[in-house]
């Protein structure tokens, strides 16, 4: 299965950017880059997906680098409610559909 | 409009043991999917359901685990004669559509299953 790596834990500061980044330098060129997050005790919740081209949205913006080897996710003002572990995830197309496969995640603590 | 549930969310078995999780997706969701998730570690794929049809099971570790999604809506994960290495959070997610250009699971909480 495809594989991302990312750092095991990251701090911020409340109110500042963060910057998370993912190394995915075996992705396929159908495979989509996710990203989820998983606060404690709660099932993890989609943050934003993205195939090529930088992608922003309500919650975050994605930013792929041009060999897509790489992406980071940046939360452009942390909050001590987005303290949560981050998975960037490989969006694999099968047969029938598509199949996430997760890595281990970065923990994102903020300090207030 | 309510989400994705699990039941229970906590269950304690002892070693040999049946038990049997159960999910309820956000209705009229076609795709359905089992995650396990050990302690520190991101979810892993069990297996996957479009409607009734179980299309992908190549995640079960073993032949004890399996899980069955008979009228194309509620899911049961069974496992039987549980054993420790199978204590972890059991993660249920479902999609609208089956097609695959679908781009958000939806999560539920999850059950916490130990065994004992």
């Amino acid at each position: 299965d495809a594989k991302t790596t990312q750092p095991n834990s990251m701090e911020s500061n409340e109110e500042e950017p963060v910057h998370l980044p993912c190394n995915h330098s075996t992705i396929s060129g159908t495979d989509y880059i996710h990203w989820y997050r998983q606060l404690p005790s709660q099932g993890p919740e989609y943050v934003i997906h993205g195939l090529t081209s930088n992608v922003n949205n309500r919650m975050a913006s994605l930013a792929i680098a041009e060999d897509r080897k790489s992406s980071t996710l940046i939360l452009h003002r942390a909050t001590l409610r987005d303290a949560a572990v981050y998975y960037c995830i490989l969006r694999v197309r099968m047969e029938y559909g598509n199949k996430l496969v997760f890595g281990a995640g970065t923990i994102l603590r903020v300090k207030s | 409009g309510a989400g994705v549930s699990q039941s229970p969310r906590y269950k304690v078995a002892k070693r040999g043991q049946d038990v049997a999780l159960r999910c309820d997706p956000i209705s009229g969701h076609v795709s359905l999917f089992w995650y396990q998730q050990a302690l520190g570690q991101g979810p892993e794929f069990l297996t996957y359901f479009q409607n009734e049809a179980q299309l992908d099971k190549s995640g079960l570790p073993s032949d004890r685990f399996f899980a069955e999604r008979p009228e194309g809506s509620v899911s049961t994960l069974k496992i039987q004669r549980t054993q420790q290495e199978d204590s972890a959070v059991y993660l249920c997610a479902s999609t609208r559509y089956g097609t695959g250009y679908e781009y958000e699971q939806y999560f539920g909480p999850g059950t916490r299953l130990t065994v004992t």
